[in-house]
């Protein structure tokens, strides 16, 4: 499986809400599909799995849908910490495969 | 706490050999997979493949079958990642990740604990 993501780079200011987008080659069970963060120098984060369950200690303004092929991560109100690049990954049956990320960057 | 450790950054010549380390703790090592994942520089990441602690069980990543070896010695509960005969082009970061399990919903999370990453240079 394949995984898409766009813009490959957005640029938002803070207060602002992002959407993401992931597409896939072909269907991913929801069950199947994570979202990370990543900040320059350091190990990427689990945000949300299972297309829409937030990891311990997400903030609720991270939020996860889609189904099938396309799945959206939301970030409803950007704070200066929000900045950094996120993939998405599916995880079938432990093979897995990521996006190759966006770039979320102060406008 | 979970943690994952892994062992210090390497630098190595095109056709050596390198067998890098993470060592779990704070978890029933035998019960999660752990899957390793490159990041070369300023890129994205690329699954690589897993290695299942309790059976060694190892699933690997297209680009990676036949390239790097996967292992686990749960003893002393660590996993391995391994090259016979490094290249320029595996110079990259390495992180291990446990794939964690949702215990209340009775489902997979993806990564949910990543190691510290393990800098791999090959320079001749």
């Amino acid at each position: 499986i394949v995984l898409t993501q766009s813009p490959g780079t957005l640029s938002l200011s803070p207060g602002e809400r992002a959407t993401l987008s992931c597409r896939a080659s072909q269907s991913v069970g929801s069950s199947f599909l994570a979202w990370y963060q990543q900040k320059p120098g350091q190990a990427p984060r689990l945000l949300i799995y299972g297309t829409s369950n937030r990891a311990t200690g997400i903030p609720a303004r991270f939020s996860g849908s889609g189904s099938g092929t396309h799945f959206t991560l939301t970030i409803s109100r950007l704070e200066p910490e929000d900045f950094a690049v996120y993939y998405c990954q599916q995880y079938d049956s432990s093979l897995w495969a990521f996006g190759q990320g966006t770039k979320v960057e102060i406008k | 706490e979970v943690q994952l450790v892994q062992s210090g950054a390497e630098v190595k010549k095109p056709g050596e050999s390198l067998k890098i380390s993470c060592k779990g703790s704070g978890y029933k090592f035998t019960s999660y997979w752990i899957g390793w994942v490159r990041q070369k520089p300023g890129k994205g990441l690329e699954w690589m493949g897993v290695v299942y602690p309790a059976d060694s069980e190892t699933r690997y990543g297209p680009s990676f079958q036949g390239q790097v070896t996967i292992s686990a010695d749960k003893s002393i509960i660590t996993a391995y990642l391994q090259w016979n005969s490094l290249k320029a082009s595996d110079t990259a970061m390495y992180y291990c990740v446990r794939q964690g399990w949702d215990y209340d919903s009775g489902t997979l999370m993806g990564g949910d604990y990543w190691g510290q990453g393990t800098l791999v240079t090959v320079s001749s």
